[in-house]
């Protein structure tokens, strides 16, 4: 039992260049979330799924799409990566979403991406 | 709209002295709180969380935290630190009609000092 993974764990791109961020997560989870970690900015959602077929902005998300491929994987997608977006990007799950007096949501251990 | 202030971004203290870490939070309806810790170069693990009843919240590693509405706050404090509990620390807030979106603090780094 994995819980969440994330690849790459590392990546340099070029400003202009495209790449996506893999994450699965395999505790059949229906909820699924994608931060971004600024220092002195703590977490910040840019978007979510709250069930296979959905997906939602969260806080930030201009520059980025996503993909809920099936129940296990979202994928964050950069199509024209700039410097502002360098930083740790971390994806997470959690069984329900939307409840959280019994939902915990259960964090990857990120990707550090630098764009030049 | 919530939002989560954390008072200090660094705390210094030497092992096995105690430790408060503080959380403030604003909201006009009612909140649910949480701290999470980061382990350097890991992803975020839940300690506690908070989301009625007793105002005393018991996490792992013998942290706890207490919710104060007057005060809007829900510091986190441990009686004796140890040298592996050096990592982030983030308070966050969510409410039951946008639990999908937990809003963040800036994390407080509490580093121990052998």
């Amino acid at each position: 039992n994995a819980g969440v993974t994330q690849t790459p764990k590392f990546q340099v791109l070029k400003t202009g260049q495209s790449m996506t961020l893999q994450c699965a997560q395999d505790m059949n989870h229906n909820s699924m979330y994608w931060y971004r970690q600024d220092p002195g900015m703590g977490l910040r959602l840019i978007y979510y799924s709250a069930s296979e077929g959905t997906t939602d902005k969260g806080e930030v998300p201009n520059g980025y799409n996503v993909s809920r491929l099936n129940k296990r994987e979202f994928s964050l997608r950069l199509e024209s990566a700039a410097p502002s977006q360098t930083s740790v990007y971390f994806c997470a799950s959690s069984e329900y979403g939307g409840q959280p007096d019994t939902d915990t949501q259960y964090f990857g251990p990120g990707t550090r991406l630098t764009v030049l | 709209a919530q939002s989560v202030t954390q008072l200090d971004s660094q705390v210094p203290v030497f092992e096995e002295a105690p430790v408060e870490l503080r959380c403030n939070y604003s909201s006009s309806v009612s909140v649910y709180l949480f701290w999470y810790v980061q382990y350097p170069n890991q992803g975020l693990q839940l300690l506690l969380k908070y989301l009625s009843g007793s105002t005393l919240v018991k996490g792992i590693n013998g942290f706890e935290a207490e919710f104060n509405k007057s005060q809007t706050s829900f510091h986190l404090r441990k009686p004796s630190v140890h040298i592996s509990d050096t990592a982030e620390y983030f308070c966050a807030v969510t409410t039951l009609l946008s639990a999908s979106k937990i809003i963040f603090g800036s994390g407080t780094r509490l580093s121990i000092r052998p």
